[in-house]
């Protein structure tokens, strides 16, 4: 596509419950990350992956949160068990060169965990 | 470590200002490359510019410019005539190479600008 989709746009969810939220990066890209922008906060880095590389994991805040990329394209980033605290903006970017080129940002998920 | 600071939260000037937003970083790399993005409020993260280390290069786009200063791992973000739509939420950022394949940007917390008409 033409930028990176992150679906869903919003998701409220009840603490405790699994949440998956979706990316589907630029086409061609290989480098993918996940970000979380809670309130008023800068850009906390979380995963990345790079073409068919073990991805650095990181930045994953605990073990409930997890990531995958399918085919090398599309990532699901699953939180489990979800807490008040996960509330944040999930932001995804694709890059084409993973370092020299500019990263594109989706939109974001906005997680409410209430 | 990796570090980016952006010592400026937020500032306010009035339509027509000119106004910096600061940025220092912190690498041991000798190459890497910096960034900047604006987010305004509808969220989304918008690319404005990347220099890489070898090139101190000022640049100018129209109403932007940046000034890239090694010796003080400086990288400055100028808007001249401000306008309102430049009201946003700036974040600086930079991305080494960390590791078996892996690269990471790491971003500094954001200055919020607001252009009062």
């Amino acid at each position: 596509g033409a930028g990176v989709s992150q679906s869903p746009s919003n998701k409220v969810t009840e603490k405790g419950k699994d949440v998956e939220l979706r990316c589907d990066p630029i086409s061609g890209h290989t480098a993918l990350y996940w970000y979380r922008q809670s309130l008023g906060q800068g850009l906390e880095f979380l995963i990345y992956f790079q073409g068919n590389s073990a991805p650095d994991k990181s930045g994953l805040p605990s073990d409930r949160f997890s990531a995958e990329r399918t085919g090398g394209s599309v990532s699901t980033l699953t939180i489990q068990r979800t807490q008040q605290e996960d509330s944040a903006v999930y932001l995804c970017a694709s890059s084409l060169v993973s370092q020299g080129a500019g990263y594109t940002f989706g939109s974001g998920t906005r997680l409410t965990v209430v | 470590a990796q570090k980016v600071t952006q010592a400026q939260t937020e500032i306010s000037v009035v339509e027509k200002e000119d106004v910096t937003l600061d940025c220092v970083y912190e690498t041991r790399d000798t190459t890497y490359y910096l960034f900047w993005y604006k987010q305004p409020p509808s969220g989304e993260l918008v690319f404005l510019i990347r220099r890489n280390s070898f090139d101190e290069q000022n640049e100018i786009s129209g109403r932007y410019s940046w000034n890239f200063q090694k010796s003080t791992s400086s990288f400055n973000f100028t808007i001249t005539a401000s306008q309102v739509v430049d009201s946003a939420v700036y974040f600086c950022a930079l991305s080494v190479y960390s590791g078996a394949g892996s690269y990471q940007l790491t971003f500094g917390k954001g200055t919020k600008l607001s252009v009062i008409p």
